[in-house]
């Protein structure tokens, strides 16, 4: 069965860059039929899509934040990452990978538990 | 960006009941729409994608409907596991949006 799990640092200062990493288990990240994403929910307030990455490495990134973000994959350690640079408190947030699937229909079929990442000083 | 929009808010049910809880979307999306559920301090799971296509493994109690920009995902029959919030997603183009939940609790 599928899992992803994310790590990274749970408080993150003011103007610095949000590290995570989702390690995925049961299934490889190299298939050619999923897409890897990360989606984000700040507290009180809804689900926010921040990008996807293929296995080949081809992102696509939600326009709010491109200029701040890079998801990248490590097929060798079935990892892939964010980098959000610049954070501000309204960044903090419940932050969760997943599994993209489909190919006219595109849907998230598993996800992360999720990890809290707070910004502040 | 697409705005979703769901309806309602929250709802109060009791074991047994049929619950339908409607999203909308604010241009169309033709079938792109997909549901799903999340319990408390567990991981979303996919119910619905492609409006109406159940996910493999969920219950047939799961229903989804609609096209366009208004869309239903229907519980037949509330069992106890059922009670969570429920949020729809648009497909249909990036930036892929979200509906604001609908939490379901026990009346």
């Amino acid at each position: 069965q599928l899992q992803l799990q994310e790590s990274g640092p749970g408080l993150v200062k003011p103007s610095e860059t949000l590290s995570l990493t989702c390690t995925v288990s049961g299934g490889s990240i190299s298939s050619s039929s999923y897409y890897w994403a990360w989606i984000r929910q700040p507290p009180g307030k809804g689900l926010e899509w921040i990008g996807n990455i293929s296995y080949s490495g081809s992102t696509y990134y939600n326009p709010s934040l491109k200029s701040r973000v890079t998801i990248s994959v490590d097929t060798s350690n079935n990892q892939f990452s964010l980098n959000l640079s610049s954070v501000t408190a309204a960044d903090t947030a419940v932050y969760s990978c997943a599994r993209g699937a489909g190919i006219d229909y595109y849907y998230m079929d598993a996800w992360g538990q999720g990890t809290t990442v707070t910004v502040s000083s | 960006d697409i705005q979703m929009t769901q309806s309602p808010s929250s709802l109060s049910a009791s074991v047994g009941d049929r619950v339908s809880i409607t999203c909308r979307a604010s241009q169309t999306i033709s079938t792109y729409l997909n549901w799903y559920q999340q319990r408390a301090g567990k991981a979303p799971e996919l119910l619905i994608y492609a409006a109406s296509t159940l996910q493999s493994g969920v219950p047939s109690r799961f229903s989804g409907g609609g096209s366009g920009t208004d869309f239903t995902l229907t519980i037949s029959s509330l069992q106890p596991e059922d009670f969570a919030t429920y949020f729809c997603q648009q497909s249909f183009s990036t930036p892929f949006t979200f509906g604001p939940g609908t939490k379901v609790d026990i009346k």
